[in-house]
């Protein structure tokens, strides 16, 4: 099992540029989440989703939007990048609400 | 304002000394979980807790739930190397028990 599989692994955006983050898992996980990391501010939850067609906002969702078509998928898009996007990026999956997530290995995003 | 505040933010202790981290919140939450991160990787879960006052050990690391549910505790016995990393604590609110929300963190540094 692959696990959480995350791409790019590296990405840098002109500002104003769009991208999607790739995220796909293989433990057939209702629940996925994308979650940022900036220093000191631990992890903040971008959007969420318990399940196929079924997202939601978590802490931070301006200026990302998501969708889940299937459960194996949850892709991340930036409509228009901005510098205060600059982070590091993590998906994660896991069975149920009851259950601890299991993560990607991030992607770094630099927006310059 | 973090829902789950964490202390110390920095920690830096010899090997074979033990340390306390704190994880602190006004909140009620359903459970709680620990993960441990090292550079460059996401999160690994590392325990939940769910039962006010609960206690569980993975080896030389015991992890405590406090009796009304709004605080976790992790101590490390004679601390190694091995366990430098960042610790995070997480939970699920009561009323938004599908969101997970995370502390900012400890950073633990063991010199050998």
């Amino acid at each position: 099992n692959a696990g959480v599989t995350q791409t790019p692994k590296f990405q840098v955006l002109k500002t104003g540029q769009s991208m999607t983050l790739q995220c796909a898992q293989d433990m057939n996980h209702e629940y996925m989440s994308w979650y940022r990391q900036d220093p000191g501010m631990g992890l903040r939850l971008i959007h969420y989703s318990v399940g196929a067609g079924i997202t939601d906002q978590g802490e931070v969702p301006n200026g990302y939007n998501v969708s889940r078509s299937t459960t194996e998928d949850f892709p991340l898009r930036l409509l228009s990048a901005a510098p205060s996007q600059t982070s590091v990026y993590f998906c994660a999956s896991r069975p149920d609400r009851d259950y601890g997530y299991t993560f990607g290995s991030g992607t770094r995003l630099t927006v310059v | 304002t973090q829902l789950l505040e964490q202390s110390p933010q920095f920690l830096s202790i010899q090997e074979g000394e033990n340390l306390t981290v704190y994880c602190n919140s006004s909140s009620v939450f359903s459970s709680l979980q620990w993960y441990r991160q090292e550079p460059g990787e996401g999160p690994v879960l590392l325990v939940t807790v769910v039962t006010g006052g609960e206690v569980k050990k993975l080896k030389r690391l015991t992890f405590q739930f406090g009796d009304a549910r709004k605080d976790s505790s992790l101590h490390i016995t004679a601390a190694q190397p091995g366990d430098t990393g960042l610790y995070l604590c997480a939970g699920p609110r009561i009323q938004g028990a599908q969101k997970l929300v995370f502390g900012q963190g400890t950073r633990l540094t063991i010199n050998p």
